[in-house]
């Protein structure tokens, strides 16, 4: 597996269920990042994590965990969640942001999980 | 606090034809930029990347973008379209510890 990969690619839930999105990235990076997508809105930022620590998180509902459990390996634990919710979710990858004295260094995207809430 | 516009939301062009694809950014100091595009149901993929050297900058499929720091633009062309150029395509500055994206542009290519 080469760049960044996540599982599933596609996700049905009822509005009860619990489920994870998981990321892995292949490119020897230290921080990694979560963001929704949804139609006809910008990307949203919704968490950060630097060397496994969560470095960001931009006021996202509780019902959204994120876990990571080493600078390769990003979740994404869903539960009890809304309708409005449905959207794809896409994980990146980058080198250490505090390294960059500020400038932020490009990402790599994963092919995202597109979710879909009923 | 950094910022970029994409100026058309749309763009529609026939196959064989220029495309270009503009972008301003807002910086408060010398940035880093980014084009990436999107292709249905994909991920973003980072086309090419600006952070200060050459002015003109070469990235894959055939693209290049121009720094141009007196109209503060960074506009996206490729000299022929192509069929699977069609997508989104988002322009991208760094802010502080941070990628601000663009709204996007969508691509659209005819026979």
């Amino acid at each position: 597996e080469t760049g960044v990969t996540q599982t599933p690619r596609h996700l049905v839930m009822g509005m009860t269920n619990k489920k994870s999105l998981k990321c892995e990235q292949h490119l020897g990076h230290n921080a990694m990042y979560w963001y929704k997508q949804s139609a006809k809105k910008p990307l949203e930022l919704m968490f950060v994590y630097n060397f496994k620590e969560q470095t960001e998180n931009n006021s996202v509902p509780s019902r959204f965990s994120p876990e990571c459990p080493n600078s390769s390996h990003l979740f994404l634990h869903l539960h009890t969640l809304q309708p409005e919710d449905s959207a794809l979710y896409l994980c990146a990858s980058s080198q250490d942001r505090r390294l960059s004295s500020g400038r932020a260094y490009e990402q790599y995207f994963g092919p995202g999980t597109r979710l879909t809430v009923t | 606090a950094q910022s970029v516009t994409q100026l058309d939301s749309h763009v529609s062009v026939s196959e064989g034809t220029p495309v270009l694809l503009r972008c301003n950014y807002s910086s408060s100091y010398s940035p880093s930029l980014f084009w990436y595009v999107q292709h249905p149901n994909k991920g973003l993929q980072l086309l090419l990347k600006y952070t200060s050297a050459a002015t003109l900058v070469k990235g894959i499929n055939g693209f290049e973008a121009e720094f141009k720091k007196s109209e503060t633009s960074f506009h996206l062309t490729k000299p022929s379209a192509h069929m699977s150029d069609a997508a989104e395509y988002f322009c991208v500055v760094s802010g502080f510890q941070k990628l601000v994206f663009g709204t996007g542009t969508r691509l659209l290519v005819s026979p």
